[in-house]
């Protein structure tokens, strides 16, 4: 079955304090893996795609990368206002978007 | 903001009720899926249409169905409400219907059935 995992559920930051969010995947014939950021209430937003192993893509503290199993999400010197629920799914065949549960982010000062 | 706009933001109604949401499309988009986030099953794909068509099928009852009309905005109707089916609802939508396309998620519509 395919399946998108992530962890850590919840962690917890000082502010500055580098970590990273790992998304592992079983899906078969990937096209493409996205990372979506979600503030509590919200609709998800729009990260990052990554379609190949190998890739790696930045946007300001953030950096994607990924593997052929799994792909990371890499915060360095967080700040508060990176506290968020940051989202992986997995796009096999061009239907629908296979989420993990997310990872809860809280990032204090 | 996406651009993805979704009617309405809150809505609570009995069990046994129907209700509509509404989602309109980034401009140019030609794809809208739906989605339903609940805080035990995260988001779970419900249904996608592309250019009025259905285009595929996920997780979604029999009491639920979709539409999406020649202006491409779409509707998710919900109906024979049960305590269960309250959730956040998301629409998102792509230009086309490729694997590879991002989906950008409206604000979503937060169902309350008592």
């Amino acid at each position: 079955e395919d399946q998108v995992t992530q962890s850590p559920e919840a962690l917890r930051l000082q502010e500055g304090e580098s970590s990273s969010l790992n998304c592992s995947y079983t899906v078969s014939g990937l096209r493409g893996l996205f990372w979506y950021r979600q503030d509590p209430g919200k609709g998800p937003e729009f990260l990052f795609t990554l379609y190949s192993a190998g890739e790696e893509k930045e946007k300001e503290r953030l950096k994607a990368t990924l593997t052929k199993k799994e792909s990371f999400l890499h915060i360095t010197a967080p700040k508060p206002e990176d506290s968020a629920t940051y989202l992986c799914a997995a796009n096999q065949a061009g239907t629908a978007l296979i989420f993990g549960k997310g990872t809860t982010l809280s990032v204090s000062s | 903001d996406s651009g993805v706009t979704q009617t309405p933001k809150h809505l609570i109604t009995a069990t046994g009720q129907r209700v509509t949401l509404r989602c309109s499309p980034r401009s140019g988009d030609l794809s809208v899926y739906w989605y339903q986030q609940s805080l035990d099953q995260g988001l779970q794909f419900l249904i996608q249409y592309y250019n009025g068509e259905e285009r595929a099928k996920g997780n979604i009852l029999e009491r639920f169905s979709a539409q999406q009309f020649p202006d491409l905005h779409s509707e998710l109707n919900l109906s024979s409400l049960e305590l269960g089916d309250s959730a956040l609802y998301f629409c998102a939508s792509s230009v086309s219907a490729g694997p590879t396309d991002t989906q950008y998620f409206g604000p979503g519509t937060r169902l309350t059935v008592l």
